[in-house]
């Protein structure tokens, strides 16, 4: 079946540390999004990429980098330079275009702590 | 930039029960998108629209475009309903969607 796969479900990191969260799609979807989740608070988007090698900041991008080399994976590294990382981050995907495009299909979810 | 409102925060209700949620946003927009997220923290897509109304099973999701307003109903509620619903809107741009904070919906048996 087709999905996100969203790596490690639970992390825990101490300050001063970097920590990669892996998101993975077999959908051939070529937009993907990174949002951060705070309790009593919307969702909000860190990067995005809508193709291979390309990616935007979205509203909280510092502290945050990413890369996507290959279509299939979106992988967001919270730098030690991210003053509060401790959050749940979700990954998303969709089509580029057309009827799809902005449906989002989500991950499971990173739920990030730091010690 | 869009501003997504949701209400209630927080709704508890009996089984059976009617339950409405409301969502307005400030901005036009190309598609609304009504979003269940379930305490393990994943989240499903449960409609898209961009006028009138749509159903799917006990679910029924409404949009008025001049009042820049939506509403999420729930026929017969159970307690399998219980999770937290988010409103989310689009503006056709390539960052994706705008999110409300969510509601909250507890149905208790």
């Amino acid at each position: 079946d087709g999905g996100i796969t969203q790596s490690p479900k639970y992390l825990f990191r101490k300050e001063g540390q970097n920590v990669t969260l892996s998101c993975e799609q077999n959908l051939n979807h070529d937009a993907m999004y990174w949002y951060r989740q705070d309790p009593g608070q919307g969702l909000r988007l860190i990067y995005y990429s809508q193709i291979v090698n390309d990616f935007q900041k979205g509203d909280i991008a510092e502290g945050y980098s990413v890369s996507r080399e290959k279509k299939e994976s979106f992988p967001l590294t919270v730098t030690s330079a991210q003053k509060n990382p401790t959050a749940f981050y979700l990954c998303a995907s969709s089509t580029r275009t057309g009827v799809g495009a902005n449906v989002l299909t989500f991950g499971a979810g990173s739920r990030l702590t730091v010690l | 930039k869009n501003e997504v409102e949701q209400s209630p925060q927080n709704l508890t209700a009996q089984e059976g029960e009617f339950i409405t949620i409301n969502c307005s946003y400030s901005v036009g927009i190309s598609a609304l998108h009504w979003l269940q997220q379930h305490p393990g923290g994943g989240i499903v897509s449960l409609f898209m629209l961009s006028s009138g109304k749509k159903k799917h099973g006990r679910l029924i999701a409404t949009i008025n475009i001049q009042e820049k307003h939506s509403s999420l109903h729930i026929t017969a509620s159970h307690p399998r309903d219980s999770a937290v619903y988010i409103c989310a809107v689009s503006g056709g741009g390539a960052d994706g969607l705008t999110f409300g904070k969510g509601t909250h919906l507890i149905i208790q048996p």
